[in-house]
């Protein structure tokens, strides 16, 4: 049972643009949702997250969007550069397993100069 | 700067063997994690620390067992190898608070022949 899903394993950006990477979850409990960044051989790093009591959260290029409603998250790339290629991995938490988080499939952003 | 650090970079063992895969992480946290990647598959919690001597099974626990008998420190052992095992295995750390990330090591990608 995927509880966290990443419905598009790749997606292809000219550089400059905008890159959104799409996440779905099924689970109404979660209350956190992050985004990794993994490059070949390298563990995660942590990218951007936001809080279910928040819609919007912004750090640089990189804005994470949040519709409860829908179950729906997204991550927003401007501009895109070719250092962004990588893999992309959204994460959930419910408040009731503490630090446990649950992933997606992950996407594959590749930027094109 | 958090850092986790995966005692290999790459192993090769054979099947039936015990397999022993060690973690580090520098930043006194509480919770530790064991992960494996696979394509396709994304990121799957094998098992979990919340403190010194403590221990919670993930979403894929068969085949594995963990130890941490310091705080910094999180083994993750194979108690007879398989080839299905061969994978990526990631360990992460968190600080148990409000909203806060795990923070990952580069990983330990295990060849079982």
């Amino acid at each position: 049972d995927q509880q966290v899903k990443q419905n598009s394993p790749s997606l292809s950006v000219q550089e400059g643009r905008i890159s959104i990477l799409n996440c779905d979850y099924t689970n109404s409990m979660f209350d956190y949702f992050l985004w990794y960044k993994k490059y070949p051989a390298e563990g995660p790093t942590f990218l951007i997250s936001i809080s279910s009591i928040k819609d919007k959260n912004e750090d640089g290029r990189f804005t994470v969007f949040l519709n409860k409603s829908a179950k729906h998250l997204s991550l927003h790339i401007v501009p895109s550069q070719p250092g962004d290629s990588a893999v992309y991995f959204c994460a959930s938490r419910k408040k009731s397993s503490g630090d446990k988080l649950t992933f997606g499939t992950g996407t594959r952003l590749a930027v094109r100069p | 700067d958090v850092k986790v650090t995966q005692s290999s970079r790459y192993l090769v063992k054979r099947t039936g063997e015990k397999v022993f895969l060690e973690c580090v992480q520098d930043m006194d946290h509480e919770n530790m994690f064991w992960y494996r990647q696979d394509p396709g598959l994304g990121l799957r919690l094998i098992y979990f620390s919340y403190d010194v001597k403590m221990k919670e099974k993930g979403d894929i626990p068969e085949g594995y067992s963990v130890s941490r008998e310091k705080k910094e420190r999180f083994s993750l052992i194979l108690e007879s190898a398989s080839t299905n095992q061969t994978s990526m295995y990631l360990c992460a750390s968190s600080v148990t608070g409000i909203n806060q990330p795990q923070h990952f090591g580069d990983g330990t990608r295990l060849s079982i022949l």
